[in-house]
């Protein structure tokens, strides 16, 4: 079975651009994760999904970030326009969802490598 | 102080060594993971566990509720054990919480 898969593996772009990361999650997977990732530092939630309802978007820089998940099942980030802070690298995850708090295995894509010039 | 504490930062041993991980947390957790990511690579799913001990190869996982504390054993170290492996929490509330990673190197 595949892998969470997400594209493009790498951008690079000039600030003031816009771009966007799709993900496709492990099929079934009700839980989709968009996290950020600096170098040598954990990831850092930017929006959870449970199927199409984002559930947790607090840390979502909401001026120039958007997401979506209309069918509840990939998804896109969006960021328009891009900063320079915004290099890093952009991981999604998907998890069953056990419920009660319980996220289930993760399960995490190849990460798409963003370099804002 | 973070919710989730990992020790050591850094760990370089010789290949064969015995290592061990430590992660400390400070909220109530209904799962806890263990996870690797290799130098420019994804994140993988090594155990997720919420009570006792898991083993899967030469690695070993367990965890004390009580303590709120969980180690990773990895026995017969190997380089390619090289990366950096850092522990999550399911909080209560819904949400993961990351520890900042443990960067092991293995010396062949």
């Amino acid at each position: 079975e595949a892998g969470v898969v997400q594209s493009p593996r790498y951008k690079i772009i000039e600030k003031k651009q816009p771009v966007a990361f799709w993900c496709n999650p492990i099929s079934g997977h009700n839980t989709l994760y968009w996290y950020l990732q600096n170098l040598g530092q954990g990831p850092e939630l930017l929006i959870r999904y449970e199927n199409e309802e984002a559930v947790d978007d607090s840390q979502l820089p909401k001026d120039r970030f958007s997401a979506e998940r209309l069918k509840g099942v990939d998804s896109t980030l969006k960021i328009q326009p891009a900063e320079l802070g915004d290099s890093a690298v952009y991981l999604c995850a998907s998890s069953l969802g056990l419920g009660r708090g319980n996220t289930g295995e993760l399960f995490f894509g190849e990460g798409s490598r963003l370099t804002v010039l | 102080k973070n919710e989730v504490e990992q020790s050591p930062q850094n760990l370089t041993a010789q290949e064969g060594e015995f290592i061990t991980i430590n992660c400390s947390y400070s909220v109530g957790i209904s799962a806890l993971h263990w996870l690797q990511q290799h130098p420019g690579g994804g994140i993988v799913s090594l155990f997720m566990l919420s009570s006792g001990k898991k083993k899967h190869g030469r690695l070993i996982a367990t965890i004390n509720i009580q303590e709120k504390h969980s180690s990773l054993h990895i026995t017969a170290s190997h380089p390619r054990d090289s990366a950096v492996y850092i522990c999550a929490v399911d909080s209560r509330d819904d949400k993961i919480i990351f520890g900042k990673g443990t960067r092991l190197h293995i010396l062949p």
